[in-house]
Formats: structure tokens, sequence, C-alpha cells
């Protein structure tokens, strides 16, 4: 089983709002990863977790708020966010960062009105 | 400073053909490469991956090539099938497992 799975699959929020995105693996994987896709853009990474911690932030905004509750589990906590953060957010995983292959999730179309 | 490139952002291609995607990179410290293949709306499907002792990967119809010289790579798709319609993205792992992507090919294979 390669999947990884991420709801909501789309997302409408306000510039006020507070809402979370949850990425689920059941791998075994112990590193997690969560990326941002403008359209014809390629994915550009936003954060590492490795064994659940947080081992990579690409200098992210702080209005973009990552937790990973357990090691099959990576949220993405977003609040107060710009028309310009509206994207599609990928979620991947692999075994460890030392195995390069990374599974990812279908993604999450959000649209910040 | 883009370190993977990939400078055909389209490549059209009848059924049945062979399909050639192209990758350049500039970092020499990138010591393997992936290929990800992505359909609209969806993540990005790991398809094929090549790590720099080797020159050629081959896994059904997808090959990988690897020119180290050249700092190079590419995919050959044979026989092309419409389902193979999608984008292609190369990515190098750098510090960290943090992937490098390239732009993209999108492939369109006509029946």
């Amino acid at each position: 089983d390669t999947e990884v799975t991420q709801t909501p699959k789309h997302l409408v929020m306000g510039m006020t709002n507070k809402k979370s995105l949850k990425c689920e693996q059941h791998m075994g994987h112990r590193a997690m990863y969560w990326y941002k896709q403008k359209a014809k853009k390629p994915p550009e990474l936003m954060f590492v977790y490795s064994y659940e911690k947080l081992s990579i932030n690409e200098s992210v905004p702080s209005r973009f708020s990552p937790e990973c509750p357990n090691s099959s589990l990576l949220n993405l906590h977003l609040h107060a966010l710009q028309p310009e953060d509206s994207a599609l957010y990928l979620c991947a995983s692999s075994q460890s960062r030392d195995f390069y292959e990374q599974y990812f999730g279908p993604g999450t179309r959000l649209t910040v009105t | 400073d883009q370190q993977v490139k990939q400078n055909s952002p389209s490549l059209s291609v009848q059924e049945g053909r062979i399909s050639i995607l192209n990758c350049d990179y500039t970092n020499s410290m990138f010591d393997y490469f992936l290929w990800y293949k992505k359909y609209p709306a969806e993540g990005p499907t790991f398809l094929i991956s090549i790590s720099s002792i080797k020159d050629k990967n081959e896994d059904g119809r997808f090959t990988v090539f690897l020119n180290k010289s050249a700092k190079h790579l590419s995919l050959h798709i044979v026989p092309s099938q419409p389902g193979d319609s999608a984008v292609y993205f190369c990515a190098a792992p750098g510090a960290g497992n943090m992937l490098t992507f390239g732009g993209g090919t999108r492939l369109m294979v006509k029946p």
C-alpha cells in the first residue's frame, strides 16, 4: 500500500478563517512533507517532519502552522491567509529522510477569498 | 537559480512511438534523480529513479538514462500510450531529502 490520503479535497476560506488540512499515511513512513504547488509550477517544499519532529521549515510565513500528532498524521493549520496563498497543497511521505522516494497524496485545492 | 531544469514545457507524440523527456541539472552534488508523473487535480506519482552510480535504469516501458558528464538525464517511454498523457517532473533530493523539481514537461500522446 503506497497511499497517502489528504482531506479535504477542496477548501474555500476567507482571510479571517482558521482551517486545517489533514494528511495520513499507514506505510510506516517516518518522514512527512508539506509542499505547495501553484498553477503551472513545480511543487515547492514548505516543511519536513522526521520522526514527528519538525526538521525543515523553508521560511514559510507563520500563518501556516504544521503539526505532527503521531507518525501517521500530519496537519497544516491555516490562519489569516492571503489570496496569494491559494494553491494545491500536497503532502508526501518517505520511509525516512534517507530514502529518496517520496509518495504524494492527491492534494487539497485551497482557495482563499 | 534553477538547479533542475526541463527546457521543453510540452511534447506531443503519436501513440506507439517513443517519448523522450529531458532534464538538466547544475548541482554536481546531486547523486539521485527521480521522475514523477502528475495528472490534473492529483498529486505526483513516483515513476522511476536512478542513482548516479548507474547510467541506465529500466522498468517496463520506462527507462531513465543519466549522463553525469553532461549533467543530463532523460526519460524514455516506449511505446507511448494515450494514458501516459500527463505532466512529468524530474526531481533531485538535496540535503535532508528536500526534493528540487524541474519545471515539468506536459506530454500529450495522440491516439
